[in-house]
């Protein structure tokens, strides 16, 4: 089956660092990754979405340049929180999918603490 | 924008009794609807999908009807059981120039006490 795997699954970093987190597909090629930030009341922010031979689109509030994104094959992904603060925190979902007519299939997530 | 509401944002229940959590969508054309559920230290997982109007999603005693008139899509299940306890989340999904993003509701957190 589809599976997507996250590490690291947990990390803490001083306010002002970068860290960086990695996901990767299993049993399928993931021509779609999309990061989201799962709020610590539960809601879900798209940060990006990576597409195969397109340019990762960011939505509203994220950029690049605080949340760089690699996407360098079917079969992995990492995305990089630069200079984090506490505002940052939160769990980390990458999902990925196969193409347009598959489903996403999540990860369990990077959960980021800022101290 | 895209966007999806769900009404409860908690839910306390008995085993056996029926669920309802209520949620709509504001969306052009024909979003594609999902619902997903979370356990703790997980990601979500796809619980069912529906793509038409009239179309019903069903999955482990859960189901939901796209209904375009009312733009809903609520999720039911006619008996809960303990292991149903999780957080559950009403998504959408548009293709829009090639990609398909998911769009999600706040999410219904549900307690279904033994």
């Amino acid at each position: 089956g589809a599976l997507v795997y996250q590490y690291p699954r947990r990390t803490i970093c001083k306010s002002g660092t970068s860290m960086r987190m990695e996901c990767q597909a299993v049993g399928f090629q993931a021509t779609s990754v999309a990061w989201y930030r799962q709020s610590p009341q539960k809601t879900f922010e798209l940060i990006a979405l990576s597409t195969v031979n397109s340019a990762i689109k960011y939505e509203q509030n994220f950029t690049q340049e605080k949340f760089p994104i690699s996407h360098p094959n079917l079969s992995f992904s990492s995305m990089t929180v630069l200079n984090a603060y506490l505002e940052d925190r939160g769990l980390y979902l990458c999902g990925a999918r196969g193409g347009q007519n598959s489903d996403y299939t999540f990860g369990s997530g990077t959960r980021l603490l800022v101290i | 924008g895209d966007s999806v509401t769900q009404t409860e944002g908690q839910v306390a229940l008995s085993e056996e009794d029926f669920l309802t959590i209520h949620c709509n969508y504001s969306a052009s054309g024909y979003p594609t609807l999902f619902w997903y559920v979370q356990y703790p230290g997980e990601g979500p997982q796809l619980l069912f999908r529906a793509s038409r109007d009239k179309e019903k999603g069903s999955s482990r005693g859960f189901e939901a009807t796209y209904d375009k008139g009312t733009t809903s899509f609520h999720l039911r299940k006619a008996s809960v059981q303990e292991s149903d306890s999780a957080v559950y989340y009403c998504a959408l999904s548009r293709s829009t120039g090639g990609n398909n993003k998911l769009t999600f509701g706040q999410g219904t957190v549900l307690s279904v006490i033994p």
